[in-house]
């Protein structure tokens, strides 16, 4: 069955550019799937950044639209994440998932997550 | 983009049935059927527990059940086991504003 795998810096400083990449195993990212990023800052709720086809076509929150881009990479099946200007407030858990129909659906399969601290 | 509105807690004794409420607006809640479910444990990624508002994915028990009514959802677990403890969290589709989540729920069995 399919399963995602969060990579990427644990630390980065404010200001710097926040990049992170899913791996996807046990299925192709060419899939009729789209693929999200969800966000979980300590103690807090859950917070959806956006979601990305393998066309390239990609769906950002509004919130943070001006920060966030999300790209496909077919020969490594995977997709990645960058957020620039990042403050202690996008200190969070990362996690990848899968949508599981359109967008806008439910996500049914989910990294384990990983975290990303913003500090000096 | 406001967040979904869950109570912060909910609790029941073992074999109780507990209803967590989720309410957004017609844009989100109220305007599509896509609102989801997830459990989530300490320290784990959440699962999905409930999809397009009351379809149970495959392996979750048939004691979790979803529906709709307006701009609420609703979760309900019926005979509560000791494993059901954990948070959730309900989201939505929201049209041009992506997803919404709601602030989550944690559910105590006593």
């Amino acid at each position: 069955q399919v399963q995602l795998q969060e990579s990427g810096p644990g630390l980065v400083k404010p200001s710097g550019t926040l990049s992170l990449t899913c791996g996807v195993s046990g299925g192709s990212i060419s899939s009729s799937n789209w693929w999200s990023w969800v966000r979980q800052p300590p103690g807090k709720g859950l917070e959806w950044i956006g979601e990305v086809y393998h066309s390239g076509s990609a769906n950002f929150n509004p919130s943070l639209k001006s920060r966030v881009t999300m790209s496909v990479d077919k020969s490594k099946n995977q997709f990645s994440l960058k957020m620039t200007s990042v403050t202690a407030a996008d200190t969070a858990v990362y996690y990848c998932a899968r949508i599981y129909g359109t967008p806008g659906d439910a996500f049914d399969i989910w990294g384990q997550g990983t975290m990303v601290t913003v500090s000096s | 983009q406001s967040a979904l509105t869950q109570p912060p807690s909910a609790s029941g004794s073992p074999g109780q049935s507990v209803t967590i409420s989720c309410t957004g607006t017609s844009s989100d809640v109220g305007g599509y059927n896509y609102v989801s479910w997830y459990q989530q444990h300490p320290g784990k990624a959440p699962k999905l527990m409930i999809y397009e508002v009351s379809k149970r994915p495959s392996g979750v028990p048939d004691r979790f059940s979803g529906s709709k009514s307006g701009n609420t959802a609703s979760l309900t677990v019926s005979g509560l086991q000791a494993e059901d403890e954990g948070d959730y969290y309900c989201n939505s589709y929201a049209g041009s504003s992506g997803v919404v989540f709601g602030g989550g729920t944690k559910l105590t069995v006593l």
